[in-house]
């Protein structure tokens, strides 16, 4: 089955910063690549995400990037806030409604 | 907006107890599924749900665990005999034909 590695577990930058939060899959098959947004106590919420058939997808301050010859993913995200702090998952799918493979989390501080 | 509604909140029983989770998924919505998360650790997938019957179930998902659509509206998570290790939030999702998931807020379970 897949599998998604994500990387660094947590990351602390200055307000103002950037983040950028990386990841890798196993399954070639899969083709829909969601990043999750996790505040405390609460659901994962959709903030961005990118299907196979586009190499980078930006929404103001997020972006994303994949590379599927490596099978590599990663999300990016500029001019951080301290409302940006969360903990932040990728996840892989086949698409469509096939289940969702999620990594091990970031936890992301930005610092004020 | 509309939005995954999930009940109770939080819910503490006994081990060997009957426990059943319930869930509103969106109304337009035709797939539906249950992910567990151990406190710490990644979102994890239990099963998915669609046209009244289990489309996948992952390992976790054994013969105590069970998934229903009574009603037409509502979509529930039984666990027959609850084990301490099943305690953690769970989460119910759905979506539509892109596979674009909304989660609820979860329901976190503690078994004593």
């Amino acid at each position: 089955g897949e599998n998604v590695e994500q990387h660094p577990s947590t990351l602390s930058v200055q307000e103002g910063d950037s983040a950028v939060i990386k990841c890798t899959y196993s399954d070639s098959a899969s083709n829909y690549f969601p990043w999750y947004k996790q505040e405390l106590g609460k659901g994962p919420q959709l903030i961005i995400d990118i299907r196979s058939n586009v190499g980078e997808k930006k929404d103001q301050r997020i972006a994303v990037t994949l590379n599927k010859t490596a099978k590599h993913f990663s999300l990016h995200i500029t001019e951080t806030q301290p409302e940006d702090s969360a903990v932040y998952f990728c996840a892989a799918s086949t698409g469509g409604y096939q289940k969702v493979t999620f990594g091990t989390g970031t936890k992301l501080q930005v610092i004020p | 907006e509309p939005e995954v509604t999930q009940t109770p909140s939080h819910q503490v029983t006994q081990m060997g107890q009957e426990v059943i989770l319930r869930c509103v998924p969106i109304s337009n919505h035709l797939y539906f599924y249950w992910y567990r998360q151990i406190l710490g650790q990644k979102v994890e997938f239990l099963v998915s749900f669609y046209n009244n019957e289990i489309s996948e179930k992952s390992e976790i998902f054994d013969d105590q665990f069970s998934v229903e659509r009574p009603d037409g509206s509502n979509f529930t998570l039984k666990i027959r005999s609850t084990k301490l290790e099943d305690s953690a939030m769970y989460f119910c999702a759905s979506s539509g034909l892109d596979g674009e998931l909304f989660f609820g807020e979860g329901s976190r379970l503690t078994v004593l």
